[in-house]
């Protein structure tokens, strides 16, 4: 069975830092994996993916994700936080062989950038 | 090129009663999914849909639940005999099929359901 973990609730940084918000996923195949963002009362929305090839993945908005196969992580990443990041995070997987079927997402990151 | 629909937006119910909440998808889509979101508990998969049929359904409360989506028209997720705790908001998204299917869902803003 497919699963995501979100270790963290809640990941509080200072504007202009760099921000981390982790992802740890499980799957019996290979993985696709993918973040979005929530905003209040809003659906969600794609910020980047991994299907294959460069650890790195580079998205919307300055984010930046990188895959590490051995410890089955997908962080998002960005160099410098803006008040605006302030929202919350998704991290989701979905078996490459499993093709069409549904994304498991994780219970979700709230980021919370001050200034 | 209009993005997911979802309507209504908001609805209120009370206890007993049905919520009927719709989504026509992203033009060109042919797969449909349904999630629900409650505070403290992300979102959490209800049902997979293709056109008239139901893929997977592994999700969803075997009572007073059921979706469709028809040859023609939205998707809909039908809630019967609603309860307080079906009050969540419940997120469509959709997907192409086949080859250019690379993954990502797109989701629409979401039908907030209240019960009284």
């Amino acid at each position: 069975a497919q699963s995501v973990a979100q270790p963290e609730d809640q990941v509080n940084v200072a504007e202009g830092n760099p921000l981390t918000v982790k992802c740890t996923y499980s799957v019996s195949g290979n993985p696709y994996l993918f973040w979005y963002v929530q905003y209040p009362n809003r659906g969600l929305q794609f910020l980047l993916k991994y299907i294959t090839g460069d650890n790195l993945v580079k998205g919307s908005y300055g984010f930046e994700a990188e895959f590490n196969k051995s410890q089955t992580s997908f962080h998002l990443k960005k160099p410098s936080a803006l008040v605006s990041d302030s929202a919350l995070y998704f991290c989701a997987v979905r078996d490459w062989g499993q093709a069409g079927t549904a994304l498991i997402f994780g219970k979700g990151t709230t980021l919370s950038v001050s200034s | 090129n209009a993005g997911v629909m979802q309507n209504p937006r908001h609805l209120v119910r009370r206890r007993g009663q049905e919520a009927r909440l719709r989504c026509s998808p992203m033009k060109g889509h042919s797969h449909v999914y349904w999630y629900r979101q409650l505070p403290e508990e992300g979102l959490k998969f209800m049902v997979y849909l293709q056109k008239e049929n139901i893929i997977d359904e592994s999700g969803m409360p075997k009572e007073r639940f059921s979706a469709e989506f028809p040859k023609e028209g939205p998707s809909i997720l039908r809630i019967q005999q609603v309860v307080r705790g079906d009050s969540a908001a419940y997120f469509c998204a959709s997907s192409p099929g086949g080859q250019t299917n690379t993954g990502e869902l797109f989701f629409g803003e979401g039908s907030r359901l209240t019960v009284l």
